[in-house]
């Protein structure tokens, strides 16, 4: 089956920084989405986005289906962007294993 | 947009008993429902899938006869855990599929002592 692998697993920063997160898949896909999970375990779908770019807000998020990899930037984050970040592929959704983002004041 | 209801948000049992979850489409018809599981700092991983009036569709390494999962009509879906054991405490949300697009529940937290 398709295999979902995030990077950084890990990312801590400061107000105000960017950030960049990583989603590399196996296989060719038509759905692949970027959630955050807030401290109550509700998953937020910030894009679906199979391919090409999208923008809402602070956040973005473009995919390169070729490639089989797609990137969520989130610019000037806040202390609210913090939580676990996931991408998620097919119809299914195979998580990837998330990346736990801090973001400290 | 569209509203999945799962219930309960969380519940401790004892170890060797039931817990049934509910998980309802309130604004549309969900011919597929998925239930996924997380363990504590761990990822998402999907049990089962199950259409409405079929029997679910168990993913490797998932015990149908330990998860029960009914979906009997478009708009209800049940996970029942069975005779529950203490590594059975995890996360469980649910994900209804229908026309329109796909929504997540807001899981239910089961802790089992």
């Amino acid at each position: 089956g398709i295999q979902v692998e995030q990077s950084p697993p890990d990312l801590i920063l400061q107000e105000g920084a960017n950030s960049t997160l990583r989603c590399n898949f196996s296989d060719s896909v038509n759905n692949l989405q970027w959630f955050h999970q807030n401290p109550w375990g509700q998953l937020i779908n910030l894009f679906y986005i199979p391919s090409g770019t999208k923008q809402n807000g602070r956040l973005s998020a473009t995919t390169v289906a070729t490639e089989r990899y797609s990137l969520l930037y989130i610019s000037s984050s806040q202390t609210t962007d913090s939580g676990v970040y996931f991408c998620a592929a097919a119809q299914k959704l195979v998580f990837g294993q998330g990346t736990r983002l801090t973001i400290n004041p | 947009g569209a509203v999945v209801s799962q219930h309960p948000s969380w519940v401790i049992c004892k170890s060797g008993t039931s817990v049934k979850i509910e998980c309802r489409s309130l604004d549309f018809q969900a011919t597929t429902m998925f239930w996924y599981r997380q363990f504590p700092k761990q990822s998402l991983m999907l049990m089962a899938t199950s259409n409405e009036g079929s029997k679910a569709t168990y993913e490797q390494g998932v015990e149908k006869d330990k998860f029960l999962i009914n979906h009997a009509s478009l708009t209800l879906s049940t996970l029942t855990v069975t005779s529950a054991h203490p590594e059975d405490s995890s996360f469980y949300i649910c994900r209804a599929w229908g026309v329109g697009g796909a929504f997540f529940g807001q899981g239910t937290r089961l802790t089992v002592v």
